[in-house]
């Protein structure tokens, strides 16, 4: 069956980075993309980005180029998401999400859906 | 990227249709017949409910459809049920090659 597994929780000072990580079994991991997906206590869900576990190309939302890095390491099906430069605000669960069902055209991963979750990492970003 | 509009809440008694709207421009939701739907319970990760507009992934159950007019998609949930109550989030690819969410609405059921 397909599980996606994230780190742990983390708690960071104000200028710190994060790095989450999401390590996925029950499938072809290079088969699919994987998006990060991010929720404030008590908000709603904002999409961050995307990167494709084929040939690693990414997208990543406006708001946080610049701050975010998405990578995979196909050796052990695990994807990574580095935040940098954190604030407050970044205080959220995180969640990794498989792209799916599948669907790349051009090496560009299109977001049919997001079919299968991680459990989420909280990250708090505090002094 | 602004987020999908969707109402805040609605409410039905159970065995009743609801339906939730999800508002975009042409750049998305009108652009592109990949809308999904998700189901949030609490403290739990989100569920994907419907894709590419009006599809159920398996395992889904059929009260739950899908459509779409325009720049409105809609998610209607028939014959609601106690366990329906919950976040509901909308999605859409952009013309950007990006995702974007809508705002979320919280279904109860009376």
């Amino acid at each position: 069956q397909v599980q996606l597994v994230q780190s742990g929780a983390e708690v960071k000072k104000p200028g710190a980075s994060v790095k989450v990580s999401c390590k996925a079994s029950g499938y072809t991991f290079t088969s699919y993309g994987i998006s990060w997906v991010r929720q404030a206590p008590g908000q709603g869900l904002e999409w961050m980005g995307w990167i494709s576990a084929y040939n690693g190309n990414t997208n990543y939302a406006q708001k946080l180029q610049g701050r975010v890095t998405m990578t995979t390491d196909t050796s052990t099906s695990t994807a990574y998401m580095e935040l940098r430069s954190l604030r407050s605000d970044d205080t959220a669960v995180y969640y990794c999400a498989r792209v799916g069902p599948d669907l790349t055209i051009f090496g560009v991963v299109i977001i049919r859906g997001f079919d299968y979750w991680g459990q989420g990492t909280l990250v708090t970003v505090s002094s | 990227q602004s987020a999908l509009t969707q109402p805040a809440s609605v409410s039905g008694s159970p065995g009743q249709s609801i339906t939730i709207s999800c508002t975009g421009t042409s750049s998305d939701v009108g652009g592109y017949n990949y809308v999904s739907w998700y189901q949030q319970h609490p403290g739990k990760a989100p569920k994907l409910m419907i894709y590419d507009v009006s599809n159920r992934p398996s395992g889904v159950s059929n009260r739950f459809s899908g459509s779409k007019s325009g720049n409105t998609a809609s998610l209607t949930i028939s014959g609601l049920q106690a366990e329906d109550e919950a976040d509901y989030y909308c999605s859409s690819y952009t013309s950007s090659s990006r995702g974007v969410f809508g705002t979320g609405t919280k279904v109860t059921v009376l």
